[in-house]
C-alpha cells in the first residue's frame, strides 16, 4: 500500500457524533486525497490536499471537513456523522498532478458505519 | 456529464482461461486512462495507465488497449490465476486546468476465477 496507513480501519459510531479519520504517509508526496466508495459508484472525491494547510473541495464535500498540518498527516473530520456517511474511506497520495503518468496510491481503506 | 461505464458488471471464469473487460467513457478532456485492480478489504493497485497517443501496454497477464477515437477501453486478463480474483477499475483522468487533475472512476467489473 505504498507506505500509506490510515486509521481506524474499522469504526462504528452512532448518529450526531464527530468522527476523525486519518491518514499517514512515508513516501513525502506533495498530494493526498479523501475519497468514498459505495456500492453502485464509483469512487468520489471528497477534499484533497496540495500542500500544509492547502486544502481544496471535490465533488462530495458537503458534512466533511479536512486538516493538513504535517505533510505525513491528512486528517478527515465528520462533524456530526449521518448514516449517508457510512461507507468505505480511502486515502491516496500522489508526487504531483502534472505528467500525463502522475500516478495516485491507495491506502487501505477505512469502514466506517455510522448507526 | 462525465461519465466512465464498465462491462460486465460481474464475471465469472474458470482458472486458466481468458477474459476481456470493457470500459466506455464520455470524460473530455483526456489526459490518461487507468485500470487499477482493487482485492476485497484492500486500496486499489494500478495496473496501467495509457495516454491517448499509446493503443496498448501490458503488464504481466494484463493487457489494456486504448481506442481514443470511439473513447473505449479493454483489459485483457490471460491464463487466468485463482489470485485474478478481484473488481477492476477504470479511471479516467482530465488534465489539470490550474494544478489538480480530475479523476472520474468507474464502477468496476468483479472478476471471479474459479477451479
Amino acid at each position: 500500500d505504498a507506505g500509506i496507513t490510515q486509521s481506524p480501519r474499522h469504526k462504528v459510531t452512532e448518529t450526531g457524533t464527530p468522527v476523525t479519520l486519518r491518514c499517514h504517509q512515508t513516501e513525502n508526496h506533495r498530494y493526498m486525497y479523501w475519497y468514498r466508495q459505495d456500492p453502485g459508484h464509483g469512487l468520489r472525491l471528497i477534499h484533497y490536499s496540495y500542500g500544509v494547510k492547502d486544502t481544496d473541495k471535490g465533488e462530495v464535500s458537503d458534512g466533511y471537513s479536512v486538516s493538513r498540518s504535517k505533510t505525513e498527516d491528512f486528517l478527515l473530520t465528520l462533524e456530526s456523522a449521518t448514516s449517508s456517511q457510512t461507507s468505505v474511506y480511502f486515502c491516496a497520495i500522489s508526487e504531483s498532478t502534472s505528467g500525463v503518468y502522475n500516478e495516485q496510491f491507495f491506502g487501505p481503506g477505512t469502514r466506517l458505519t455510522v448507526l | 456529464k462525465n461519465q466512465v461505464e464498465q462491462s460486465p458488471q460481474s464475471l465469472i471464469i474458470l482458472e486458466g482461461k481468458n477474459c476481456t473487460l470493457q470500459c466506455n467513457y464520455t470524460v473530455s478532456p483526456f489526459s490518461n486512462l487507468r485500470w487499477y485492480k482493487q482485492d476485497t478489504g484492500r486500496g486499489p493497485v494500478s495496473l496501467t495507465i495509457m495516454t491517448f497517443s499509446e493503443n496498448t501496454k501490458s503488464n504481466g497477464r494484463y493487457t489494456a488497449t486504448l481506442d481514443a477515437d470511439t473513447k473505449q477501453s479493454s483489459l485483457h486478463i490471460t491464463a487466468s490465476q485463482l489470485s485474478d480474483s478481484a473488481s477492476y477499475i477504470c479511471v479516467v483522468s482530465q488534465p489539470p486546468p490550474g494544478g489538480g487533475n480530475k479523476l472520474t472512476f468507474g464502477t468496476g467489473t468483479q472478476l471471479k476465477v474459479e477451479l
